[in-house]
């Protein structure tokens, strides 16, 4: 089955620093990938998707310069919250698009990001 | 309004009861209409994905769509301790992008 991993799942940092997160797709390719963000006991909100070799397209309220996507290739996609503060501290969660059914959307495992 | 509405629970039940979630919306350009189980600090894993009104089932889980009255519901029957987890339905008009439910908290008691 299609299988989306995320590096790191864990990470702390102190803030002001840039954190990246890795989203890939291990056995499929993926042109569009979805960056959700989760907070405690909440749903998932999409923050933005990432299409293969084109910027990304952010949601409302989104600010494009703190969190900076990149969908290098057809497995790979970045997500760097920039000077990070402890308000960005959330669970960060990618998706891959299927090529199978539509819209079936396979989802990563999350990284948890703590910004102290 | 939100476009998905979902009970957040908690729900509680013991072993065996029969479960049912429901979620409502507003938008009727939806077309794609999900439901995905997360436990904690995990991802979201995909159980149901029905794109027409009525009935679909596998195994325990059935899931119902009434595109009329803008209404989704997953059923679970003879519900296990291993089913509980946060049940969250979402929804797509057809370009990709999901809308999620608050997502209910269920909790099946041994």
């Amino acid at each position: 089955g299609a299988v989306v991993s995320q590096h790191p799942s864990w990470v702390i940092c102190k803030s002001g620093t840039s954190v990246k997160i890795e989203c890939r797709s291990l056995d499929f390719q993926a042109t569009t990938m979805f960056w959700y963000r989760q907070f405690p006991k909440q749903s998932l909100m999409l923050m933005a998707t990432s299409n293969e070799g084109s910027k990304a397209t952010y949601e409302q309220g989104v600010e494009k310069d703190k969190f900076l996507i990149n969908h290098a290739s057809l497995t790979l996609s970045t997500l760097t919250v920039t000077s990070a503060h402890p308000e960005d501290s959330s669970f960060y969660i990618c998706s891959a698009l299927g090529q199978g059914k539509d819209n079936e959307q396979f989802f990563g495992p999350g990284t948890r990001l703590t910004v102290l | 309004q939100k476009e998905v509405e979902q009970d957040p629970g908690p729900l509680s039940v013991p072993e065996g009861a029969i479960v049912s979630l429901n979620c409502t919306y507003s938008n009727s350009a939806f077309q794609y209409f999900m439901w995905y189980r997360q436990y904690s600090r995990k991802g979201p894993e995909l159980l149901m994905y029905t794109y027409s009104s009525g009935n679909k089932e596998d195994g325990r889980f059935t899931a119902q769509v009434d595109k009329s009255s803008k209404y989704i519901s997953l059923f679970i029957r003879d519900s296990q301790p291993s089913d509980s987890a946060t049940y969250l339905c979402a929804m797509s008009e057809g370009e990709g992008k999901l809308i999620f439910g608050q997502g209910t908290e269920l909790s099946v008691k041994p």
